[in-house]
């Protein structure tokens, strides 16, 4: 069975400053990895996802994540933030072969303060 | 353009109305989904329609009714709820590629319908 876990209720960092959301996964065989963000009252918006290739996935509105294997995390990181980034970040997962569906981790609010 | 769009955005019901939920999506996709999600929790996947027939039911009670009429639109036909039953409702879509087996595709939610049952 595969899982998510995203440690951190809540991440507080300040405007401007480089910001991480932390994501690990456990899935047998290789991962599916995506962070979708949501703002309140709102749906989930795709902000990137790993498939295969290249460690360092880079997304929309500046941000990136970077898949590590032997540490199977899958953190997401933007070098400023925004006061506008402040939202709800899922990480979620799929194994890359066999009959599954994403499994989403908790999630973790981020509050940038001006 | 990568919008799905879902109405109404807002439905309040007594528990012995009918109401449904409807969802269109004009990308293409062949995998659509129906999430319900509590606040400040992740979604939880309620029922996955591939190529418009049912695959997924995640043993959700039937007073939860879905309904794929064509390959843009997802209803959720709603009977008999309950308070616990008030949540966000999303709706999503993704390309279905049957050959790798999974609904691993990327997903795209609608804005959802917040429910609530009095």
């Amino acid at each position: 069975a595969q899982s998510v876990a995203q440690p951190e209720d809540q991440v507080n960092v300040a405007e401007g400053n480089p910001l991480t959301v932390k994501c690990t996964y456990s899935v047998s065989g290789n991962p599916y990895l995506f962070w979708y963000v949501q703002y309140p009252n709102r749906g989930l918006q795709f902000l990137l996802k790993y498939i295969t290739g290249d460690n360092l996935v880079k997304g929309s509105y500046g941000f990136e994540a970077e898949f590590n294997k032997s540490q199977t995390s899958f953190h997401l990181k933007k070098p400023s933030a925004l006061v506008s980034d402040s939202a709800l970040y899922f990480c979620a997962v799929s194994p890359n072969s066999g009959y599954s569906t994403l499994t989403f981790g908790k999630g973790t609010m981020l509050l940038v303060s001006p | 353009d990568t919008e799905v769009t879902q109405t109404p955005k807002h439905l309040v019901m007594g528990m012995t109305n009918k109401k449904s939920l409807k969802c269109e999506q004009h990308m293409g996709h062949r995998a659509m989904y129906w999430y319900k999600q509590k606040a400040k929790k992740p979604p939880e996947l309620m029922f996955v329609y591939s190529y418009e027939k049912l695959s997924i039911n995640e043993s959700v009670p039937s007073r939860f009714s879905p309904e794929c009429p064509n390959s843009s639109l997802l209803n959720l036909h709603l009977h008999a709820l309950q308070p616990e039953d008030s949540a966000l409702y999303l709706c999503a879509s993704s390309q279905d590629r049957r050959s790798s087996g999974g609904y691993r595709e990327t997903q795209y939610f609608g804005p959802g319908t917040r429910l609530l049952v009095l």
